[in-house]
Parts: structure tokens; C-alpha cells; sequence
């Protein structure tokens, strides 16, 4: 079946403007997390959303990192006023529900601020 | 919170030979081991997971062990081939805990 979609595969954005990425999980999957990976470096959480529930906004690193996700499903990380430092792969992940461990990945946004 | 520590950063075997990546985590609540690969430009994929009621488990030429005492787990790939050259991540999470946490990854190199 379909695993987990991120789009845009690749992203160049210029210093201080919004970018959008979007992840559409596993149908059925109703956690959905999202992870950055600075290069040549672990995963770092960013936010988790599990149904309908307010989203555990722990590991944003600045305010102006936001997401949404509507109706249950897909969801945007949004970066406002990017920064150089914002440069990584913005990974997204989905899990059955909240009792299940389990994340499954998606391909991933490559993000580059100039 | 939790820290995962993974060694060595990189790798490098001949085909055939065995590979060996080891972690260690500091939370002593984490109950569940996920191992990751990643192929260049792609996402992690799951390739084994444990949880800490079990202390090995097996798939084909891949296994994970779980010591809980030394609060360590390790992934062993027997008869390498030159399509397990990829990153690999190892990663830890508790029942209640959302996020896991990974270690910081070990480029496997397998030289045909």
C-alpha cells in the first residue's frame, strides 16, 4: 500500500521568506509526527499530532515553526522568516495510533535557505 | 530526557563479513528499540524493532540484542552484501513518551 507522501521532495527558498511542507501519512494512521535531520545528523523531533487532539509542540525550535493538520490527516509545517540554520530534511512519520510504537517514514523535504 | 549514544559513526566491511553497530540510552523507562536504515536521498526505513520484554530477535540476516541491565542494544548483520552500504539509526522510546529519540548514526560501507 501506499506509504507515507512529503512534498516537496526539494526546497531552495531565499533568506527570510515562508515555506509550506506538506506530508500526507498512511491511510488509517491517525499519529503523525514530524523530525529534522540537520546533515549528517540524527533525527530530531519536532512536533506530534494524534487525531484531532492538540499537537505536543515540545520539540519546535523557535516560534516561528508552526503545523497544522486538518481534518485528521494531512498536515504543513510551516517556517516562517527562514533562516540559514532551517537548511535540513524535514522528515514526517506516521504511526496507527497512539498506542502503537511503530513510526513509518516519508521521503522527506530537503530544505535550502540561501 | 532520554540521550541515545550510537557507535561507531562509520563503518566499513567486506562483502561477507559481519557488521556490528552498538547503542546505549540513558533513560531506564525506554521499553522500545527501533532500528533504522537510510538509503542516500531517501527516508529511514524500519528494519528491526525490539522491545525490552525480549532479549534478541531475528530476521533472516539481521538481528538486534537488548541488554537492559547495561541499558544497551546492538545490530548485528551477518553475510553482508554491498546493498546494506546506508546509514543506519538506532532509536529509543518509553510507553507515554511521544517522539523517539535516535542516535546520531553509522554510515555502513559493505566493499564488494
Amino acid at each position: 500500500g501506499a506509504g507515507v507522501s512529503q512534498s516537496p521532495s526539494n526546497k531552495v527558498t531565499e533568506k527570510g521568506k515562508d515555506v509550506e511542507l506538506r506530508c500526507d501519512p498512511i491511510s488509517g494512521h491517525t499519529a503523525l509526527y514530524w523530525y529534522r535531520q540537520s546533515l549528517g545528523q540524527g533525527l530530531e523531533f519536532l512536533i506530534y499530532f494524534q487525531g484531532n487532539s492538540a499537537p505536543d509542540k515540545s520539540g519546535l525550535p523557535s516560534d516561528r515553526f508552526s503545523a497544522e493538520r486538518t481534518g485528521g490527516s494531512v498536515s504543513t509545517l510551516t517556517i516562517q522568516r527562514t533562516q540559514q540554520e532551517d537548511s535540513a530534511v524535514y522528515l514526517c512519520a506516521s504511526s496507527l495510533d497512539l498506542s502503537t510504537d511503530t513510526q513509518y517514514f516519508g521521503p522527506g523535504t530537503r530544505l535550502t535557505v540561501l | 530526557g532520554e540521550n541515545v549514544e550510537q557507535h561507531p559513526s562509520t563503518l566499513s566491511v567486506q562483502e561477507g563479513d559481519s557488521a556490528v553497530i552498538k547503542c546505549t540510552y540513558s533513560d531506564s523507562a525506554s521499553n522500545y528499540f527501533p532500528w533504522y536504515k537510510q538509503e542516500l536521498g531517501k527516508g529511514p526505513q524500519l528494519i528491526i524493532d525490539i522491545r525490552s520484554n525480549v532479549g534478541e530477535k531475528k530476521d533472516q540476516r539481521i538481528a538486534v540484542t537488548l541488554n537492559k541491565t547495561a541499558k544497551h542494544f546492538s545490530l548485528h548483520i551477518t553475510e553482508t552484501q554491498p546493498e546494506d552500504s546506508a546509514v543506519y539509526f538506532c532509536a529509543a522510546k518509553r510507553t507515554g513518551r511521544r517522539a523517539l529519540t535516535f542516535g546520531s548514526g553509522t554510515r555502513l560501507q559493505v566493499q564488494p
